[in-house]
């Protein structure tokens, strides 16, 4: 079966200390990985895909199959990036994507 | 484009009440998709279609729910009867050929 862990409720850090949002997966075959994020008073949106292997407002994620992780990282946290994020987990060329719980990141000045 | 398009955004009713939801897709997407958020389970997939036909409802949780796409712009997910469990906020999602999810504003039912 399909499932997205995030283990962390919520996620609290100083601006311009590292951020790392933790997710694991569980899934037999080929996945895609995806992070959402949620921001106050706005939609749900993507943020990034781990077939892109890109770096969006300047996080990065990397795709561990050993690990079956795909934490998303930032090595300088700012205020605008508190928001909820969800990780998310779709079969490759599949149509069904699954999210995580989510975690709340709050970025205190 | 307006983008996905949920009414109404807020819903409170009585435990017993009939709930409807109503969501418009993105124009030319041809997947739709419902989500139900809590803060204790996140984002589920309640079921979700292609081309105005249900692929997958096993996320539904009850019988109480019930989906429906009648045509390509329109898509209702009803509660009947609603239960004070079933507070939550609903979403609704449209994506072409499944890729990129978009995401409407959501609806929060409030069942008292």
């Amino acid at each position: 079966a399909q499932r997205v862990t995030q283990p962390e409720k919520l996620l609290s850090v100083f601006k311009g200390a590292p951020v790392e949002l933790k997710c694991n997966y569980s899934y037999s075959g080929s996945p895609e990985l995806f992070w959402y994020v949620q921001y106050s008073r706005q939609r749900l949106q993507l943020l990034l895909r781990h077939i892109s292997r890109e770096s969006i407002k300047g996080f990065t994620a990397d795709l561990n199959k050993g690990e079956t992780s795909f934490h998303l990282k930032k090595p300088f946290a700012q205020e605008e990036d508190s928001a909820m994020y969800y990780c998310a987990l779709r079969r490759t060329g599949g149509f069904k994507t699954i999210f995580g719980a989510g975690t709340r990141l709050f970025v205190k000045a | 484009d307006a983008g996905v398009i949920q009414s109404p955004r807020h819903e409170v009713t009585e435990m017993g009440q009939e709930v409807t939801l109503r969501c418009k897709p993105i124009s030319g997407h041809d997947y739709l998709f419902w989500y139900r958020q809590t803060m204790m389970r996140g984002l589920e997939l309640l079921i979700y279609f292609n081309n105005n036909v249900p692929i997958d409802d096993s996320g539904m949780p009850e019988d109480r729910f019930s989906a429906k796409m009648p045509n390509a712009s329109f898509s209702t997910l009803k509660i009947q009867p609603s239960e004070p469990r079933d507070s939550a906020v609903y979403f609704c999602a449209s994506s072409l050929s499944s890729r990129d999810l978009y995401f409407g504003p959501g609806t929060r039912l409030t069942v008292t």
